[in-house]
């Protein structure tokens, strides 16, 4: 079955703008995680959505949003870009049991000019 | 919250050789993962393992988790093992939250 999608690829921004990305999790998946990866910080949490609902949220400012559709694809939205917002973003698909096994896409490249 | 520790942060190895990449955690655990992120920035499941031991060809892992320790050995190492390697646990009071460890990473000499 297919793997964990993520679109787009690449992507460049400026200051200032606001920027979405999407993942769709694997099929039956209902748990989807998004995580940033930066050289200085390494892998962080960002948020876990399941069944449309945020059920974990990691430390980040309000900039950062998400939300889950019915059909469990996930999008994040990043306002206001700083330049300490380019990185990988990461999304990880589960079947939403706690502890169960992760997958992950193959990321978005975010750069903020 | 739960502390990730990998060890060695970097590692050299001639073709061939074996190693031993560790992952200690603070706390217990619900999930243990091991990846290998590829030049793409894709992670990829080597091992789900959050006890006992697991063999994959030349990969094998051990999670003993009453110590709080991970071990990965690659075997008879090829110049395709070469990139980095992460530990994840799962954070028992956030659900599937992942915490990562900064990476191990290896270099592998033909």
């Amino acid at each position: 079955k297919a793997g964990v999608t993520q679109t787009p690829r690449y992507l460049i921004k400026t200051r200032g703008q606001q920027v979405t990305l999407s993942c769709s999790p694997i099929s039956g998946h209902r748990s989807v995680s998004w995580y940033q990866q930066t050289p200085g910080q390494g892998l962080q949490f960002l948020f876990e959505y399941f069944s449309e609902t945020q059920r974990n949220k990691g430390n980040f400012p309000g900039r950062f949003s998400g939300r889950q559709f019915s059909n469990s694809r996930s999008e994040m939205n990043v306002s206001t870009l700083e330049l300490g917002d380019s990185a990988l973003y990461l999304c990880a698909s589960s079947s939403g049991t706690e502890g169960g096994i992760q997958y992950f896409g193959a990321g978005t490249r975010l750069s903020v000019l | 919250g739960i502390q990730v520790e990998q060890s060695p942060p970097d590692l050299i190895l001639q073709e061939g050789a074996n190693s031993t990449l560790r992952c200690n955690f603070s706390d217990s655990v619900n999930n243990l993962q091991w990846f290998h992120q590829n030049p793409w920035g894709q992670l990829i499941n080597l091992f789900y393992i959050p006890s006992g031991t697991k063999q994959n060809g030349r990969l094998s892992a051990t999670t003993v988790a009453t110590e709080r320790y991970s071990l990965l050995y690659i075997s008879s190492s090829q110049t395709t093992d070469s990139g980095v390697y992460f530990c994840a646990v799962g954070d028992m009071e956030y659900g599937n939250k992942l915490v990562f460890g900064a990476g191990t990473i290896l270099r592998v000499k033909s």
